[in-house]
């Protein structure tokens, strides 16, 4: 079946500094690929998305290349700030489950200044 | 446009205390889906609905019983709760994008969560 592997949390980095979580699926289908982020207190949001392989999907300075060699969707920021911390989810979706999402454990990240 | 909204947003309960949760969307969306949110656990299915008056379990539907009378609200209900029902519960609703191969997907938008404490 469909699955999605994060890297373990929580990750702690100083402000300014370059942020990769790593992100690997499984799927049977042709998936598209999904990061949402969840501030504290709130529910999860869309952060970006890509639907096919080679695809790009930016926003609010984050980026994630979906890799279908690797089968890997990792996330980047070249600067982090204190306002990104918060929990990070990595999503599948597929023709063979339309009706739900696969979401990873999620990876908590803090920003110190 | 409130998008989804989640009623209320805390709760405090005793043992064997029943209740229900309220989700309520805007977007005319087909699909609705309650999770629950743990330390250390990620989301986790309950249950959810492909469409008016259908329901499906999900990955941990055990004391957990839902309703969708009206394709804009999908209701969560305890019967009798228990402390191992302490949690966030976070109410989603989507919709399928038939985009052809490489352009389909299910994108979720997700409440603000309820806060559940049973003692």
């Amino acid at each position: 079946g469909n699955s999605v592997t994060q890297m373990e949390g929580p990750v702690t980095l100083s402000e300014e500094a370059f942020l990769t979580i790593n992100c690997t699926y499984t799927a049977t289908g042709y998936p598209s690929l999904f990061w949402y982020v969840q501030y504290p207190g709130e529910g999860l949001q869309l952060l970006l998305k890509a639907t096919k392989a080679d695809d790009k999907g930016s926003n609010k300075g984050f980026e994630a290349t979906y890799r279908k060699e690797t089968t890997s969707f990792h996330l980047e920021k070249g600067s982090v700030q204190v306002s990104d911390s918060a929990v990070y989810f990595c999503a599948l979706s597929d023709q063979t489950s339309y009706d739900k999402v696969i979401f990873g454990p999620g990876t908590s990240l803090s920003v110190i200044p | 446009n409130a998008g989804v909204t989640q009623t209320p947003k805390f709760r405090v309960l005793k043992t064997g205390q029943s209740m229900t949760l309220l989700c309520a969307q805007d977007m005319n969306h087909e699909y609705m889906y309650w999770y629950r949110q743990d330390p250390g656990m990620g989301l986790r299915l309950i249950h959810y609905s492909v469409g008016e008056g259908t329901t499906a379990k999900g990955e941990v539907p055990d004391g957990y019983n839902v309703s969708r009378l009206k394709k804009q609200n999908f209701l969560l209900g305890l019967e009798s709760a228990a402390p191992s029902q302490t949690s966030v519960y976070f109410c989603a609703s989507s919709y399928w994008l038939a985009g052809g191969r490489y352009n389909s997907y299910n994108e979720q938008f997700f409440g603000p969560g309820t806060r559940l404490t049973v003692l």
